[in-house]
């Protein structure tokens, strides 16, 4: 499995945009690249997936380079109620035909957004 | 649709004690996966259950094991218990697809033993 690294922790104000670098240079051809995030006492939720170049939902945008060993995720203008733990995903791309995608989280990037 | 229940909630165990932990997957969904995280980390994944066979394991002895009903449904089985099997247990439901690591998480059991 492709090993991510992020940032531990990253401070923010309010109304900023905030960029969350991962780096996973080991990545195989096949993974997709997920970010998931989690509040305290919560379980984790999906935010957002791509593959390759840029991907935006109505929550957050995606930025993947050509070479895809890194990606950022962008959240416009953040509010006091996204601070949470953030989490980069990669698999290893092996899709069993059966069920769905094992997930594996590392320790996150904690997100703190200051009044 | 109330989206993935989990029960209980709270959970309190004394070592060497057995824990049976339940989860209602997300309407539609097929697939349900389990999770430990224990505090300051991030989940860890135990196994998954798809058409009522565990599909894929993570590295968890055997003490830790899995049902998946004909309704979707799932429990998760620890014997044995170790006071550092303490953790937040979660379980993710999802739709079996080849194009989505897209997952629904409940709010998660807190098991403490003691």
């Amino acid at each position: 499995l492709a090993k991510t690294t992020q940032p531990i922790s990253m401070d923010s104000y309010e109304g900023q945009e905030v960029n969350i670098t991962c780096s996973h240079n080991n990545i195989a051809t096949n993974d997709y690249i997920t970010w998931y995030q989690q509040f305290p006492s919560q379980g984790p939720r999906f935010i957002i997936q791509g593959y390759k170049t840029k991907v935006t939902n109505e929550v957050a945008s995606l930025f993947i380079p050509a070479d895809r060993k890194s990606s950022t995720l962008s959240l416009p203008r953040v509010s006091l109620s996204d601070t949470a733990v953030y989490y980069c995903l990669v698999g290893d791309g092996a899709y069993s035909g059966a069920g769905s995608y094992q997930l594996t989280f590392g320790k996150g990037t904690k997100l703190s957004v200051i009044p | 649709d109330a989206g993935v229940t989990q029960s209980p909630t709270h959970l309190i165990k004394t070592r060497g004690q057995q824990v049976t932990l339940r989860c209602s997957p997300k309407s539609g969904h097929d697939t349900v996966s389990w999770y430990q995280q224990a505090l300051g980390q991030g989940p860890q994944f135990i196994f998954q259950y798809y058409e009522e066979e565990e599909r894929q394991r993570g590295n968890f002895p055997d003490r830790f094991s899995g049902h998946q009903f004909p309704n979707y449904s799932s429990e998760l089985n620890v014997n044995a218990l170790l006071l550092g099997d303490s953790a937040l247990y979660l379980c993710a439901s999802s739709l079996a697809r080849e194009d989505s690591t897209e997952a629904f998480f409940g709010q998660g059991t807190r098991l403490t033993v003691v």
